[in-house]
């Protein structure tokens, strides 16, 4: 599974857009690009995932760029309960073992 | 629909003492996985089943460290003896199957703490 790279924090206020980057410059043809948070004393949970095309949900949106080398994961309206570590993922889907692999992930931090 | 459930939620021990973790999967999901966070770092894989077999286990210590998902439901996690640096959280997750186009659903975790 390809590695990613996030900054370890960031800082937002209230009701502004969130924009959490992330760089996977060695991902696969193959390798999706999943995001999870994990808000303080919680476990992780599932954001939103994409493989090249631009991805909105109910949580987010996640831009991926052309080459497939970053992606930025956005909350249009943060508010303080989003205040979480973010992490980015890349892992094959569909493959034969549902294996995530986290790294440190950023620390977003919203401001009142 | 019950999420991951797990507990305790906190447990305090002195080292060289035996602690152990109990996990209840989301109903009908067939893989269970327990995770080590240490503070600051992300989760770390350690032991994944799919029903009662573990088919992956390569990052378990098994000189202390053994679990068990007997009738491939809820599953217990075991240190005998803990170590101080055992100090940890404990996640519990779960999925439909095993393949990567199945959603992990995790527990909050035991927070592990030896003194």
């Amino acid at each position: 599974d390809a590695k990613t790279t996030q900054p370890p924090s960031m800082d937002c206020a209230e009701g502004r857009a969130a924009n959490l980057p992330c760089n996977h410059s060695t991902i696969s043809g193959n390798e999706y690009v999943y995001w999870y948070r994990q808000i303080h004393s919680q476990g992780p949970q599932y954001i939103i995932h994409g493989l090249k095309n631009n991805e909105t949900n109910e949580m987010a949106s996640l831009i991926i760029t052309e080459d497939r080398k970053s992606s930025t994961l956005i909350l249009p309206h943060a508010t303080l309960r989003d205040t979480a570590v973010y992490y980015c993922i890349v892992r094959a889907f569909g493959g034969a073992t549902n294996k995530l692999i986290f790294g440190t992930g950023t620390l977003l931090a919203v401001q009142p | 629909e019950a999420g991951v459930v797990q507990s305790p939620r906190y447990k305090i021990i002195e080292k060289k003492q035996p602690v152990a973790f109990w996990c209840n999967p989301i109903s009908g999901h067939n893989t269970l996985y327990w995770y080590l966070q240490n503070l600051g770092q992300g989760p770390e894989l350690l032991i994944r089943y799919e029903n009662e077999e573990a088919v992956d286990d390569s990052q378990l210590p098994k000189d202390r460290f053994s679990a068990e998902r007997l009738k491939g439901v809820d599953s217990t996690l075991k240190i005998q003896p803990a170590e101080l640096g055992d100090s940890a959280v404990y996640l519990c997750a779960s999925s439909l199957g095993a393949s990567g186009t199945y959603e992990q659903y995790f527990g909050p975790g035991t927070r592990l703490t030896v003194t």
